[in-house]
């Protein structure tokens, strides 16, 4: 399996432009979640999905971001327009009810907003 | 709601040196528990994870962590670093409720730098 697939690695974007962050899951997993990891906050929870439905969004900082899950393959973050607080790395997981919740974690996409 | 807390933000030790970082959880359920570990520059890994059964629990590289209900704690220990274990550690807890939501709740994180 080759794990949890994040694209880009790095972005770095001009503020007020729109950044869209990818990630595909494990196959099978049927849980995915986007992390923001920061010097000053850590890792905090953006949002999460099940089954291709996102069940809690309360970590999302503001109307900025948005994120979808069409198909159980692929996720999006989308933020728009992009500030340099945005700046951090940005983590996908995902997980299966069977594994009882051991997260498998992307390489991460680092985001620069200047 | 929902808390993890770690108390150590950064330590420093030795090589050979034992180590063992706290983490304390506030949920009075059934809760899964988890150590993961960020090398620089890298995601996160699973380093061991207990779910039920013994509370004394073994994972990758020599770490192990013991289970404590009545303190709602889960250290992590290993009793002789090395300078490859220099990274990040994050305690993560996954509450079992009725509907199992599968959310884990991480902690603030420590900073491991192990001196050769």
């Amino acid at each position: 399996d080759a794990g949890v697939i994040q694209s880009p690695r790095h972005e770095v974007t001009e503020m007020g432009q729109e950044v869209t962050l990818r990630c595909k899951p494990i196959s099978g997993h049927d849980y995915l979640f986007w992390y923001r990891q920061t010097m000053m906050r850590g890792l905090e929870l953006l949002i999460y999905f099940n089954n291709n439905v996102p069940i809690d969004d309360s970590g999302m900082p503001e109307d900025r971001f948005s994120a979808k899950m069409p198909n159980a393959s692929f996720s999006t973050l989308k933020i728009q327009p992009s500030e340099p607080r945005d700046s951090a790395v940005y983590f996908c997981a995902s997980t299966s009810t069977g594994s009882s919740y051991g997260y498998t974690f992307g390489s991460g996409t680092r985001l620069t907003v200047v | 709601a929902q808390s993890v807390s770690q108390h150590n933000h950064h330590v420093i030790l030795s090589e050979a040196a034992s180590l063992e970082l706290g983490c304390n959880y506030s949920y009075g359920g059934t809760v899964n528990l988890f150590w993961y570990v960020q090398y620089p520059g890298q995601h996160l890994q699973l380093l061991l994870k207990y779910f039920s059964g013994d509370p004394l629990v073994k994972g990758i590289k020599g770490f192990e962590a013991e289970f404590i209900k009545s303190k709602f704690s889960f250290n992590l220990r290993k009793p002789s670093v090395q300078w490859s274990d220099t990274a990040e550690y994050f305690c993560a807890v996954n509450v079992k409720r009725s509907s199992n939501t599968g959310k884990l709740i991480f902690g603030q994180g420590t900073t491991l730098q192990v001196k050769p």
